[in-house]
């Protein structure tokens, strides 16, 4: 059973450019989310992908985005970085959408200089 | 959103004592998980566990969703437990499917 992959592991920018996080599930996990984690916190939730719709958002503006594939991987896009997008990503594959335990994987670590 | 706070903050161990770690929630939920964080910033769930008691290994849980707690469990801890604790919860209504996490509790074990 393969687990949750991301790549890249990490990655430098620089304010004002684009960039691209990529997830693969774990194997027949159809439900993909995607966390930002901040030095010292919790994770909080940024959206979730089910059948390569997004099911539900959190408290994220619109530079953020993403895609789910029919493969059920997905990608998180941030444009327009900024300095406070600094953080840990965080991917997490589900068997369901809801009432399911999360899978995560290692994250990949963003720093926007 | 669920608030969802964890203590203690911080607790420092000798290698072969018990802990238990609490987590509170201020609204009901459709589940409740507890995960390990490691140093390489990987999650790795511990327990999915909406109510009731869970054992695996060391580690045991409980959940009492009337009164809006879980407690984790941690027994003859191991220097390889050290690192960062997290409880989160999974919203119900228009919040299903997202979990609100606490700030975690930051484990040291010392040989």
């Amino acid at each position: 059973e393969t687990g949750v992959t991301q790549s890249p592991t990490h990655l430098i920018k620089t304010r004002g450019q684009q960039v691209t996080l990529r997830c693969s599930s774990q194997s027949g996990h159809n439900t993909v989310s995607w966390y930002q984690q901040a030095l010292g916190q919790g994770p909080q939730f940024i959206f979730q992908y089910y059948r390569e719709e997004e099911n539900g958002r959190g408290n994220f503006p619109p530079r953020f985005s993403g895609l789910q594939f029919p493969n059920y991987s997905s990608e998180l896009n941030v444009n327009a970085l900024e300095l406070d997008d600094s953080a840990l990503y965080l991917c997490a594959s589900s068997l369901s959408r809801q009432g399911s335990p999360l899978h995560f994987g290692n994250g990949t670590r963003l720093t926007v200089t | 959103g669920i608030q969802v706070e964890q203590s203690p903050p911080d607790l420092i161990l000798q290698e072969g004592a018990n802990s238990t770690l609490r987590c509170n929630f201020s609204d009901s939920v459709n589940n409740l998980q507890w995960f390990h964080q490691n140093p390489w910033g990987q999650l790795i769930n511990l327990f999915y566990i909406p109510s009731g008691t869970k054992q695996n290994g060391r580690l045991s849980a409980t959940t009492v969703a009337t009164e809006r707690y879980s407690l984790l469990y941690i027994s003859s801890s191991q220097t390889t437990d050290s690192g960062v604790y997290f409880c989160a919860v999974e919203g119900r209504g228009s919040t299903l499917g997202r979990l609100y996490f606490g700030r975690g509790t930051q484990l040291t074990v010392w040989p």
